[in-house]
């Protein structure tokens, strides 16, 4: 009863070719976000959904597209992938209220070679 | 905008040791303040808030107060174990685009 799941855990593949991770919560919350940490354990946001409504559309590559079937899943596609898309990918949701924490999932470590 | 500053790791301590994480921020209204704890391998884990002025978050023996006249909400632990090792990361959270905002993360490193 994983509260934010996120698949695959790991994901390698060369440069060029395009990729999906999936993102789904469990726990009721309206907005769902996608972050990228670099090697640095620095955290970027990309994404943010609420409602199935994109709301944050950070400065990110348009390589990168998310899609939010129902405000229960977010996923992310990424075409033409570089080695610098190299990262842990973390999906996380919220109630989106101030005040309110957000849920990680355990991210994705894409490799990109 | 929004921003939040935090001291740069790694840090290390001995065992039982005193833990001080600084952390400062600067942003519009009032938000809330949060530290997120993440161990290897795993996502961000919620460790303790703050949602006004003198408010102390507590958690694991961890404590932090919302201190609205010096802009900071320092993280500190009066005795620290191995299994405390991990990353620890301060946020704010101000409304409107409900988008928060991270320090660049302070590595704990606890050794016997």
């Amino acid at each position: 009863d994983t509260a934010v799941s996120q698949t695959p855990k790991y994901l390698v593949t060369q440069m060029g070719n395009d990729k999906s991770i999936k993102c789904e919560q469990n726990l009721g919350h309206d907005t769902m976000y996608w972050y990228k940490q670099d090697s640095k354990k620095f955290l970027k946001i990309m994404f943010s959904y609420n409602n199935k409504e994109l709301i944050i559309n950070e400065t990110v590559p348009n390589r990168f597209s998310p899609k939010s079937p129902d405000k229960a899943h977010l996923n992310l596609h990424i075409n033409s992938l570089e080695l610098g898309d190299s990262a842990v990918y973390f999906c996380a949701s919220s109630q989106g209220r101030v005040g309110s924490p957000l849920h990680f999932g355990n991210g994705t470590r894409l490799t990109v070679t | 905008g929004n921003s939040v500053t935090q001291m740069e790791g790694p840090v290390t301590l001995s065992e039982e040791a005193f833990l001080t994480i600084n952390c400062t921020y600067t942003a519009t209204g009032y938000p809330s303040l949060f530290w997120y704890v993440q161990y290897p391998g795993e996502g961000l884990q919620l460790l303790l808030k703050a949602t006004k002025a003198d408010d102390k978050g507590s958690n694991k023996g961890f404590e932090a107060t919302y201190r609205k006249e010096t802009t900071s909400f320092h993280l500190e632990k009066g005795s620290v174990q191995v299994s405390d090792s991990a990353v620890y990361f301060c946020a704010l959270y101000s409304g409107g685009y409900q988008k928060v905002t991270f320090g660049i993360g302070t590595k704990l490193q606890v050794i016997p």
